[in-house]
């Protein structure tokens, strides 16, 4: 059962135009959610996070939107950068409930100059 | 920051010997850490979480005679994969868990021959 999903598996941006990262859940239990960015052979990277009380979340040129009704989240990087090329995670946990994180199956953003 | 170190970052073993991946918390104590494994193009699947003094807990389907996790001080999580097999060869990445949020570890990229 994959309660988080991120539907498409590629994403590809010019640069200086907006990427975004769609990530959608099932479980209504969550209520913490992050984004991270992985490099092959390396560590996920925390990007942002937002708490269920909030729908919006800025930091920098990253932005990640909640609707909780749609059971929805996005992650906007405007504008992109060629660094920004590299795997994106969505996550969720339920902090009243041991923190554990579960991940969407990511997503490839490749960022052309 | 917090740092999480993890070592190896890669091995090689022969099968039906075992491996000892090794997580630090460098600046701080993580009283969980977490163990996620990463087949090629897919999400981090959480094997086990980690709690310093007691027993692991184990997700579905891991087997904890297999991957045995110790926890034996705040700052140090091993994860031991017994008598290798081809099959166990994956990517294991350790987080732990800071009040801001998740910290990972570079991830060990482990291949059995």
């Amino acid at each position: 059962d994959q309660q988080v999903k991120q539907n498409s598996p590629s994403l590809s941006v010019q640069e200086g135009r907006i990427s975004i990262l769609n990530c959608d859940y099932t479980n209504s239990m969550f209520d913490y959610f992050l984004w991270y960015k992985k490099y092959p052979a390396e560590g996920p990277t925390f990007l942002i996070s937002i708490s269920s009380i909030k729908d919006k979340n800025e930091d920098g040129r990253f932005t990640v939107f909640l609707n909780k009704s749609a059971k929805h989240l996005s992650l906007h990087i405007v504008p992109s950068q060629p660094g920004d090329s590299a795997v994106y995670f969505c996550a969720a946990s339920k902090e009243t409930s041991g923190s554990r994180l579960t991940f969407g199956e990511g997503t490839q953003l490749t960022v052309n100059p | 920051g917090a740092v999480v170190s993890q070592h190896p970052s890669w091995v090689i073993c022969k099968s039906g010997t075992s491996v000892k991946i090794e997580c630090r918390s460098l600046d701080f104590q993580a009283t969980t850490m977490f163990w996620y494994r990463q087949f090629p193009k897919q999400s981090l699947m959480l094997m086990a979480t980690s709690n310093e003094g007691s027993k692991a807990t184990y997700e579905q389907g891991v087997e904890k005679d297999k991957f045995l996790i110790n926890h034996a001080s705040l700052t140090l999580s091993t994860l031991t994969v017994t008598s290798a097999h081809p099959e166990d060869s994956s990517f294991y990445i350790c987080s732990a868990r800071r009040d801001y949020g998740y910290t990972f570890g570079s991830g060990t990229r482990l291949t059995v021959v």
